[in-house]
């Protein structure tokens, strides 16, 4: 069974400050690694994606992957209350040209 | 450049009835997904097509549900009859290559009382 896990949330952070976001997934021969943000009543649209084990940077946003412990996170720093949004984790298992997406983390940033 | 096209935004049916969602995929891409998405269950996948063939139905509930693809810039997916548990909102999204950067379409909102 492929499963991409999330904690629910809500996350709570003051505006400035790093929010971090963590997923764990079962499949250990996964792919590819996507960050997905869904504001309330709209649709998801991708944030950022990795595929190699470390960090990877896009403003001020960084995801990171560790495979030998099947685990990726989203750090954004200085967050701003337009950050506010739930975040969808997502894995490409092994051998499926799909994605499984986890339930996500609501994320709260207080002015 | 317009996004992805899902028709109607909301439909309100009553159970048994037949409904149907439509989806009009991104000009070019040749990938299309239709997601189902409620508070227990999460976005599920339901159906992936890949230039218009149905590649993976694993995620389709049962044999109420159906979705087509008969030409690269419409999708359909059908529920009949429908059921109260059907209820959720359901995102059509569309990849230029199988899984990477998909974009969805805003959704449609589906009640069956």
């Amino acid at each position: 069974q492929k499963e991409v896990e999330q904690n629910s949330g809500p996350l709570s952070v003051p505006e400035g400050a790093i929010a971090s976001l963590n997923c764990t997934y079962s499949d250990r021969g996964s792919q590819s690694f996507f960050w997905y943000r869904q504001y309330s009543g709209k649709s998801p649209e991708l944030i950022m994606f990795i595929y190699s084990n470390g960090d990877k940077e896009d403003g001020r946003f960084t995801a990171q992957l560790n495979k030998a412990s099947q685990y990726v996170s989203l750090l954004i720093r200085d967050s701003q209350p337009s950050d506010s949004a739930t975040y969808l984790c997502a894995v490409n298992p092994r051998g499926y040209s799909t994605l499984t997406f986890g339930k996500g983390t609501m994320l709260l940033v207080s002015p | 450049d317009a996004g992805v096209i899902q028709s109607p935004r909301h439909e309100v049916t009553e159970m048994g009835q037949e409904v149907t969602l439509r989806c009009k995929p991104i000009s070019g891409h040749n990938s299309l997904f239709w997601y189902r998405q409620t508070m227990m269950r999460g976005l599920e996948l339901l159906i992936y097509f890949n230039n218009n063939v149905p590649i993976d139905d694993s995620g389709m509930p049962e044999d109420r549900f159906s979705a087509k693809m008969p030409n690269a810039s419409f999708s359909t997916l059908k529920i009949q009859p429908s059921e109260p548990r059907d209820s959720a909102v359901y995102f059509c999204a569309s990849s230029l290559y199988r899984v990477y950067e998909q974009y969805f379409g805003p959704g449609t909102r589906l009640t069956v009382t």
